[in-house]
């Protein structure tokens, strides 16, 4: 089945800086990619997703290029604030209505 | 509109004791999915309901079950409780049209689960 891989953490910046969290899939074909965000003490929450090649997916801020030629789905922000210390989650499904999930990046900001 | 709603937030169990999770799904969404969260193993699928059927189920023994009600509220259940059980449980929704497969599938949209700690 699908898998995929990101960068562990924790990840740590001070505010403005820039992020990028490395995510990279495997996949026989080209299959929808999703950011989850889980802040502490919630559930998940979508960030973004992009549903084939060469799709940019945006939101808050944050931004994901479709690579299928390099297999990644790199997040990114220019200028982190502290309100953005979460665990991120880069996601593919699998069979019927299951996403796979990589092991989850934390991030923290200092201000 | 109202999001995923879990209950309870929090419980407390002993080995060997069962548990009954439930689950509310926004409102129109007609499938719900369970997942694990543990620190050792991540986010773990553990089964999806659509129509009251079990669509798919993950590699977990079967002391984990689940049901779905016809107003689309789903309930898991853990029988047998294990110390390795402790985890945050998460329940997803979604309206689940068009593709389900390893290529596609619907957004889902996430409660802020359950944290079971078994003593």
């Amino acid at each position: 089945g699908n898998s995929v891989t990101q960068m562990e953490g924790p990840v740590t910046l001070s505010e403005e800086a820039f992020l990028t969290i490395n995510c990279t899939y495997t996949a026989t074909g080209y299959p929808s990619l999703f950011w989850y965000v889980q802040y502490p003490g919630e559930g998940l929450q979508l960030l973004l997703k992009a549903t084939k090649a060469d799709d940019k997916g945006s939101n808050k801020g944050f931004e994901a290029t479709y690579r299928k030629e390099t297999t990644s789905f790199h997040l990114e922000k220019g200028s982190v604030q502290v309100s953005d210390s979460a665990v991120y989650f880069c996601a593919l499904p699998n069979a019927g209505n299951m996403l796979t999930f990589g092991g989850g990046t934390r991030l923290m900001v200092k201000p | 509109k109202a999001g995923v709603t879990q209950t309870p937030r929090y419980l407390i169990k002993t080995r060997g004791q069962q548990v009954t999770l439930s689950c509310s799904p926004i409102s129109g969404h007609r499938s719900v999915s369970w997942y694990q969260q543990t620190p050792g193993q991540g986010l773990q699928f553990l089964f999806e309901y659509f129509s009251e059927t079990q669509r798919n189920k993950g590699n977990f023994p079967g002391r984990f079950s689940g049901r779905q009600f016809s107003n689309s509220r789903s309930e898991m259940n853990v029988s047998t409780l294990e110390l390795g059980d402790s985890a945050l449980y998460l329940c997803a929704s979604s309206l689940r049209r068009g593709r389900h497969d390893e290529y596609s599938t619907d957004t889902q949209y996430f409660g802020p689960g359950t944290r079971l700690t078994v003593l």
